[in-house]
Formats: C-alpha cells, structure tokens, sequence
C-alpha cells in the first residue's frame, strides 16, 4: 500500500527556513514523479514543486522560486521541501504527493500535509 | 498559466439527488483535467481523471464528462459521505499544474 508521510512544519518567522520531508513506502520512489503541494487556511490547493523520477527534471510555481528546493533521496525514500526566506504568504499545510501512474500528473496518492507557520 | 473556474461556490442537496458542477478552463486543456475531493480535515483524493476515467476503487456514482474548456463532474446517489470540497485540476499545459477554487458540496 501507498504510504506518504509529511514532516518537519512549524512555527518560524518571516524570513526564516524550514526543511520538510516526505517519508514514502509501499513503492519504489525511483520509479515515480513527486510533487509539492499546498492549501493556505481555508483557501484552494496551489502546486509548489515536482521532481522527476531521477531528480534531473525539477519545476517550481513562481511564488516559490530561488526560495524553495526540491530534492528527493530515492536510497531512503524520501522527498524534501527546503524553504528559505519564508514569507507569512507561505504559510499552509503542505502536501507531497505522488503521480498516480509515471508520466501522468494526476496526483494519486498523498501525504496528509504537514503545517507551516509563518508569523512573527 | 491556465486558470480554472469552478461553479458553484456551494451546492446544496439531499440525498439520493444529483450533483453536477462546472469546470470552466480560460483556454483549451484538451481531455486532461481531474477531480479530487477533499473532506474536512483530509488530504484531497483524486476522483477522476483525463476527464472521465476513475481512479482505483472510485465508486461508479462518480462521472465526469466535457472536453476543451468545459467539463462536469458528476455524482449521482448521493450519499452523505460525500459532502466535502471538489477541485478540478489542469495538466494539458504545465508547468505550473492549476487548480480550480473549488466547489463545496452540502448534503
């Protein structure tokens, strides 16, 4: 079974950094493109980020570039969300989420979102 | 950027009846758009996706139709389990992928 498990949120002020993980397990990561997700309270889901399989293909959303870096350690099934200069905007449940099948970006499986907090 | 515009904002009705809502795309996004739900407290489910295929263990309740730039999801029977919030989302033209504001769903 498809298992995803977000961590690292919390409260940091503006400014500051933060580094999420992702923990996957029931599939082999390697084989799958991962995605970045997040939902300010009580608003809509805005796409963050996505890494290919490999790591060699890596796209973000404009509100988050040359602040946010995906990574992903596919050894130890694990995905990364490293956030610098964190804004009060920034401030969601963020989801990492997996491509339902390779090369399709519907996103099939998902964590259940790890709380950033951003205020001062 | 593709934007995505759901209606309505809220849809409210009892159970057994049907639920259509709108998914309308500010340009052409051929068949690749999906449906997910999202209840109170959870992270959102992909419901369907290339406009009409289910995703695994989907019930058969759940449809989706259109092409281009209008699309429907639609529920019919419904039941209470599926109050919760739907979101369209576009993958013809990415990056970035978008998402419509939602509708949410009352029953």
């Amino acid at each position: 079974e498809v298992h995803l498990v977000e961590s690292g949120g919390g409260l940091v002020q503006p400014g500051g950094s933060l580094r999420l993980s992702c923990a996957a397990s029931g599939f082999t990561l390697s084989s799958y493109e991962m995605t970045w997700v997040r939902q300010a309270p009580g608003k809509g889901l805005e796409w963050v980020s996505y890494t290919s399989g490999s790591g060699s293909v890596i796209y973000y959303a404009d509100s988050v570039k040359g602040r946010f870096t995906i990574s992903r350690d596919n050894a130890k099934n694990s995905l990364y969300l490293q956030m610098n200069s964190l804004r009060v905007e920034d401030t969601a449940v963020y989801y990492c989420a997996r491509f339902l099948y390779y090369g399709l970006p519907d996103l099939g499986y998902w964590g259940h979102g790890t709380l950033v907090t951003v205020s001062s | 950027e593709v934007v995505l515009t759901q209606s309505p904002a809220t849809l409210s009705l009892s159970p057994g009846e049907r639920a259509t809502l709108s998914c309308r795309a500010s340009q052409s996004v051929g068949r690749y758009l999906a449906w997910y739900q999202q209840k109170l407290g959870q992270a959102p489910r992909l419901l369907i996706y290339e406009t009409s295929t289910r995703a695994p263990g989907i019930p058969a309740r759940f449809s989706g139709s259109g092409s281009g730039t209008d699309f429907t999801l639609t529920i019919n029977g419904l039941e209470p389990e599926d109050s919760a919030l739907y979101y369209c989302q576009q993958r013809f033209n990415w990056p970035p992928l978008t998402f419509g504001g939602g509708t949410k769903v009352e029953i």
